[in-house]
């Protein structure tokens, strides 16, 4: 199916543990994004690709490493997982500039125990 | 880091009732602004990305209105359903690479 997607779906896991969430998307958009939702913050940005090959840091990028050696795929991995990691990751994609729609994966909740 | 703010915080509605809200950000980092409606347990979801100042969308009974002279827009849902209960984000994009999200207005529509 066409669209942007998240694997897995929920992950527990536990501390010190290296965790990776996928993310895949079927359009060929240009950026893609990786956000957590916190309570009390809303959306906070982690990483974001412009382009195959291209990552740059968001707000909150300590203790996440991306790559994006294919332009459908984002994943990101907890080197060493905390339980202050413990969230809802959301990915999300858009074709070009901000003036197109951003278009969000269903999320990922992360438990690490 | 930008400054874009949403009110109120939460709104409680009945059922049937028109309501609105607020975005507002710095006019001078303005090229593009977007609404999203958020449901519990999904993933956000795409209502408007407005550009031009006088800009109105509309989708259904949910409508948004842009004024980029002042940096403010308003959100309005006509005839509140108890499916219109989401939280509703708005964005800015200031010409970079990433959008800068609002806190989020919390609707919920009592039956």
């Amino acid at each position: 199916d066409a669209g942007i997607t998240q694997s897995p779906r929920y992950k527990i896991t536990e501390t010190g543990r290296q965790v990776t969430l996928m993310c895949h998307q079927t359009w060929s958009h240009s950026y893609m994004f990786w956000y957590r939702q916190d309570l009390g913050h809303g959306l906070r940005l982690i990483y974001y690709s412009a382009a195959a090959d291209i990552t740059d840091k968001g707000e909150v990028p300590d203790g996440y490493v991306v790559s994006r050696s294919k332009t459908e795929n984002f994943p990101l991995t907890l080197e060493s997982a905390t339980r202050s990691q413990t969230s809802v990751y959301f990915c999300a994609s858009r074709v070009g500039q901000g003036v197109d729609e951003q278009f969000f994966g269903p999320g990922t909740r992360l438990t690490v125990l | 880091i930008l400054n874009v703010e949403q009110s109120p915080q939460s709104l409680h509605v009945q059922e049937g009732d028109s309501t609105n809200f607020t975005c507002s950000f710095p006019s001078s980092n303005f090229y593009a602004l977007h609404w999203y409606r958020w449901e519990t347990a999904k993933s956000p979801e795409a209502l408007f990305v407005m550009t031009l100042n006088g800009d109105e969308k509309k989708k259904g009974r949910i409508s948004a209105t842009l004024n980029t002279k002042e940096g403010y827009s308003y959100l309005y849902i006509k005839g509140s359903q108890p499916e219109d209960s989401a939280t509703y984000l708005c964005a800015l994009w200031d010409a970079g690479n990433m959008l800068t999200f609002g806190g989020g207005t919390r609707l919920m529509v009592k039956p």
